[in-house]
């Protein structure tokens, strides 16, 4: 089976570009995580959805960050404008119903804005 | 505000020998804890997890001890190996916090052959 998929794997732009990074969940799954990696604070959640509703938003930088959760197999990640601060490694991972065990990570995105 | 921390952001260890990989959580309401193990390029992958209502729990070469009075649970890997050389993210999830888990910043193991 195929697992999170995460597309771009990598992305380099310019500071004040818009920045869309997408998710595929796997199937069966219904809660869907964001996280940001960074040295100094490590895994950060950004966003989780469950059932294609957003259940916290909290870790969200800014309004410059967004999160939809279109369907229930996919999600999107938009940063507008986009800042060198912005870099990072951007991580999806999602979970099975009913389950509050491990999640499931994609193979991240790595976003360098210049 | 972190509510997980890994305070050795590096270990190196010989092979063959023991690896101990710290955490340490502040939110006593945290019931469920978990190893990640990450390599360059990857995702993090799950390795062991612990739940509250125990104090140890072995999966062949990895052992995880919790100790809930002092907050703090370790990762045990005997003897480590150099494929073990790695990023391991301690993770923790509370139920009043919605089942989401929050991840320390990181120890990045190497294993000297």
């Amino acid at each position: 089976d195929a697992g999170v998929i995460q597309s771009p794997r990598h992305e380099v732009t310019e500071m004040g570009q818009e920045v869309t990074l997408r998710c595929k969940l796997i199937s069966g799954h219904n809660s869907l995580f964001w996280y940001r990696q960074t040295m100094m604070r490590g895994l950060e959640l950004l966003i989780y959805f469950n059932n294609n509703v957003p259940i916290d938003d909290s870790g969200m930088p800014e309004d410059r960050f967004s999160a939809k959760m279109p369907n229930a197999s996919f999600s999107t990640l938009k940063i507008q404008p986009s800042e060198p601060r912005d870099s990072a490694v951007y991580f999806c991972a999602s979970r099975p119903t009913g389950w509050a065990g491990e999640l499931f990570f994609g193979e991240g995105s790595r976003l360098t804005v210049l | 505000d972190q509510q997980v921390k890994q305070n050795s952001p590096s270990l190196s260890v010989q092979e063959g020998r023991i690896s101990i990989l710290n955490c340490d959580y502040t939110n006593s309401m945290f019931d469920y804890f978990l190893w990640y193990k990450k390599y360059p390029a990857e995702g993090p992958t799950f390795l062991i997890s612990i739940s509250s209502i125990k104090d140890k729990n072995e999966d062949g070469r990895f052992t995880v001890f919790l100790n809930k009075s002092a907050k703090h649970l370790s990762l045990h890997i005997v003897p480590s190996q150099p494929g073990d050389s790695a990023v391991y993210f301690c993770a923790a999830r509370g139920r009043e916090t919605g089942n989401q888990f929050y991840f320390g910043t990181g120890t990045s193991l190497t294993v000297i052959p």
